[in-house]
Order: structure tokens, then C-alpha cells, then sequence
């Protein structure tokens, strides 16, 4: 499929480990965005990346959560020294243009999401 | 930053009737207002948008009200299905950054 895929699609670790999880955008997206959805609320706004640079992180909630984006395009949320408050859906979405431009698309396209759980 | 209420949080409907969320934003300068659907253990779902110029947009069964003075904006669905149970989000944005309502959750009955 064409879609935003993530991996993995569930991670359970224990308090005070150490997380990877991926994002890979629709090709050719140059905008890409972290979110975390906490149990039955709407997703919260983390990190946007445009091309490889980190254009907004005012969402990270500290310092232990880090993301990159190397290539411009596969991205990675790193998160040290989990706290079980971590736990959530953590979503990736990625768009053809970022919103705010001129006759640019801001349709963001979400991925299925990981279900970190940590104990 | 930017506020989103969305209600009602739950909603029942009989199949073939209609279902309405409505949802109100804070932030005079946000003009994109995009709503997904989410299904069980699934990543969100565009379903519609609509951006502050317009005032209503409609596809097919759906159809999506704004009202920019009053600051909300609204999901219309007519003719429910059973596959339209689903979570429902609404959204706005003033730039890249969304900022979703709680959610609904819709359950359409056979």
C-alpha cells in the first residue's frame, strides 16, 4: 500500500527502557508529524518535521522524548527512560505540503499508529 | 494555544436516520478544519475538510457546516450505516499543527 506505515504496531517495555519507534511517510511527503493519543482522547500534537530539519517540537512533553528524520524521509520517535505515564497510541502522519502555505494541501494522512505500553 | 470542544462525546442513532457533532475552536486565526473518523485499533481517517473561506462543503452523505463568526463548525452524516459506528474527531488548524476534540463516539443501530 501507499500509505503511512509504523513499526512496531504494538511495544511493551518496562519502566526506565529505552524506545524506537518508526514512521515511514507516503512517498515523496515532505511534512511529517508525531502525535500521541492517549486512551480516549483526540491525538496531541508532539513534533513536525519538513524535510530533515524539526521545524516545531514545542509538543515533546521533556527532554527524555527525541526525534529525527535523517533522510527527509523515515522518521524516529526515541523515547529514554520510560515512565509508565508514556504509555499511549503514538501516531505518525505526513503531508504533501505543510499547512499554512498558499494553496498548499494540509491534508495530514495517519499512519495505524504504536501502542507502547510500558510497565 | 488553540482550544477544541467537541460534543456530544457519545451518540446513538438508528440506521438511515442522522447524526450531528459539533465542535468550537478558540483561536480567531485558525482556518482549516479537517474531521477523521477512527476505527478500533486504526490510525485516524480524513473524511472531510473545509477551510475558512467556505462555509459549507458536502460529499455525497456527509457534509461539513462553518460558522467563522460564532467560532464552530459542524459534521453532518445523513442516511447512517452501520459501517459509519466509528470514533469521530474534528480538528483546526491555523498552520501545520492540529488540535483534535475529544472525539465522539458514534454507534448507528440495525
Amino acid at each position: 500500500g501507499a500509505g503511512v506505515s509504523q513499526t512496531p504496531s504494538n511495544k511493551v517495555t518496562e519502566k526506565g527502557k529505552y524506545v524506537e519507534l518508526r514512521c515511514d511517510p507516503i512517498s515523496g511527503h515532505t511534512a511529517l508529524y508525531w502525535y500521541r493519543q492517549s486512551l480516549g482522547q483526540g491525538p496531541e500534537f508532539l513534533i513536525y518535521f519538513q524535510g530533515t530539519g524539526a521545524a516545531d517540537d514545542s509538543g515533546l512533553p521533556n527532554d527524555r522524548f527525541f526525534a529525527v528524520r535523517p533522510e527527509g524521509s523515515v522518521s524516529t520517535l526515541k523515547i529514554q527512560r520510560t515512565e509508565r505515564g508514556d504509555s499511549a497510541v503514538y501516531l505518525c502522519a505526513s503531508s504533501s505540503t505543510p499547512g499554512g502555505l498558499a494553496g498548499g494541501r494540509r491534508e495530514q494522512f495517519f499512519g495505524p499508529g504504536t501502542r507502547l505500553t510500558v510497565l | 494555544g488553540e482550544n477544541v470542544e467537541q460534543h456530544p462525546s457519545t451518540l446513538s442513532v438508528q440506521e438511515g436516520d442522522s447524526a450531528v457533532i459539533k465542535c468550537t475552536y478558540s483561536d480567531s486565526a485558525s482556518n482549516y478544519f479537517p474531521w477523521y473518523k477512527q476505527e478500533l485499533g486504526k490510525g485516524p481517517q480524513l473524511i472531510i475538510d473545509i477551510r475558512s473561506n467556505v462555509g459549507e462543503k458536502k460529499d455525497q452523505r456527509i457534509a461539513v457546516t462553518l460558522n467563522k463568526t460564532a467560532k464552530h463548525f459542524s459534521l453532518h452524516i445523513t442516511e447512517t450505516q452501520p459501517e459509519d459506528s466509528a470514533v469521530y474527531f474534528c480538528a483546526a488548524s491555523r498552520d501545520y499543527k492540529l488540535s483534535f476534540g475529544a472525539g465522539t463516539t458514534v454507534t448507528v443501530r440495525a
